[in-house]
Order: C-alpha cells, then sequence, then structure tokens
C-alpha cells in the first residue's frame, strides 16, 4: 500500500499560490520523496523531489518538515494548466496513493 | 518526451483473450515499473523488474504477467481478460532499483469489450 496520505481534493484561484500537503511518515530519513502530477490521463509528470532540504525548481517549490514526516508542494503562482492530480510518492517500490485533484479556478 | 515507449496506444479486445504490453525504457534505465489505472482511480504499482530480475510485486493478478528482457524492454501479458481489467497500463522507468526519478510512458489504453 502507499505509504502517503493526501487530501482528496483542493480549490486553487488562479495566479494564487497551491499549497498541497502530504502526510508521509512512514518513509524512511534516507528516501527521497518525490511529486508527479497527471493531467487527464497523460503519464504522470515528475515536478520535484527532496529529502530533508527545502527544494525549488522552475514548476514548484517542495518544503519538507524537519521530522521528514510531511511535505507541502507548492505552486506558487497557479494557472489553468496546473489542473491536475498530484502525487506524492517515497519509498522503496514507489506505491502511489489516490492523489490530491486541484482545480485551478478563474 | 519522457523517453519511455509504450505500443501499442490503443488495444480493443474481446473477454477471454490474451494481449500484451510492450515497454521501452529511456535508454540507460535498468528498472521498469507497470502501473495500471482504471476510470477515475488512481495508479495501481503491478509488479517491477531490475535489470532483468522481478524486484517487487504489487496487486498484479494471477492472470497477469510480466518480464524483462536482455536488452531490458519489458512486456506484460494480460490473459483470461475481464471487461474490468479494461484500464490505462503504464510503464514507467527508472536508472536505480529503488527510490528514483521514474519516466512514464504516455500508456496503453486496453479495452476489453
Amino acid at each position: 500500500d502507499a505509504k502517503t496520505t493526501q487530501p482528496p481534493s483542493m480549490d486553487c484561484a488562479e495566479g494564487r499560490a497551491a499549497n498541497l500537503p502530504c502526510n508521509h511518515s512512514t518513509i524512511s530519513g534516507n528516501e527521497y520523496v518525490y511529486w508527479y502530477r497527471q493531467i487527464h490521463s497523460q503519464g504522470p509528470q515528475y515536478i520535484i523531489h527532496g529529502l530533508k532540504n527545502n527544494e525549488t525548481n522552475e514548476m514548484a517549490s517542495l518544503i519538507i518538515t524537519e521530522d521528514r514526516k510531511s511535505s507541502t508542494l507548492i505552486l506558487p503562482h497557479a494557472t489553468l494548466r496546473d489542473t491536475a492530480v498530484y502525487y506524492c510518492i517515497g519509498g522503496q517500490d514507489m506505491r502511489f496513493g489516490a492523489g490530491t485533484r486541484l482545480t485551478v479556478k478563474p | 518526451d519522457s523517453g519511455v515507449t509504450q505500443t501499442p496506444k490503443h488495444l480493443i479486445t474481446a473477454t477471454g483473450q490474451r494481449v500484451t504490453l510492450r515497454c521501452s525504457p529511456r535508454s540507460g534505465d535498468l528498472s521498469v515499473y507497470w502501473y495500471q489505472q482504471s476510470l477515475d482511480q488512481g495508479l495501481q504499482f503491478l509488479i517491477q523488474y531490475y535489470n532483468g530480475e522481478e524486484r517487487a510485486k504489487g496487486n498484479i493478478l494471477e492472470r497477469f504477467s510480466a518480464q524483462q528482457f536482455p536488452d531490458l524492454h519489458s512486456e506484460l501479458n494480460l490473459s483470461s481478460l475481464e471487461l474490468g481489467d479494461s484500464a490505462l497500463y503504464f510503464c514507467a522507468s527508472s536508472y536505480g532499483a529503488s527510490n528514483e526519478k521514474l519516466f512514464f510512458g504516455s500508456g496503453t489504453q486496453l479495452s476489453v469489450l
């Protein structure tokens, strides 16, 4: 079973920051946490990953708590094209949970 | 383009039949993962191969089997197909055996009629 827990759905206004939480208390201290998103029925797309420190790339920022039990993916200025299902995964065998369906509204 | 190639893109078949889905990983990647996604459902992990050997098994039915060949491409065989097997089947690849970035193919849409 997946080792992560995410809210099933979230809404965000266009242009605002979208903050997507994930609990991953069972992922070991030396295992990366990865975030992916899936738009419609396309193959999931890698967004970002991290271990202990906060990370930022051109797509998003990742904030990982000091105890590594949870993380938050931040899309700083959400657009309509960011509407998708977002998955946070980790662990040895990369099992996906149900993810969070983010809807960006105009 | 992720570099992962899945064929065919669409497959329509009848109940009781057998099909084979093919996946070519990114050049240099040694791991291949298979996932099943039914309509409006999440991604269900089926099985992982690393360098030709089965490494992890998920919710894969006994009617399903997979293998990874010496050239590292993988095939997922689905037999005695049922209506409920209709789904999107994704393949992903990574370089290492575990906890690495996955690159996904565009999927094979299987319809069992």
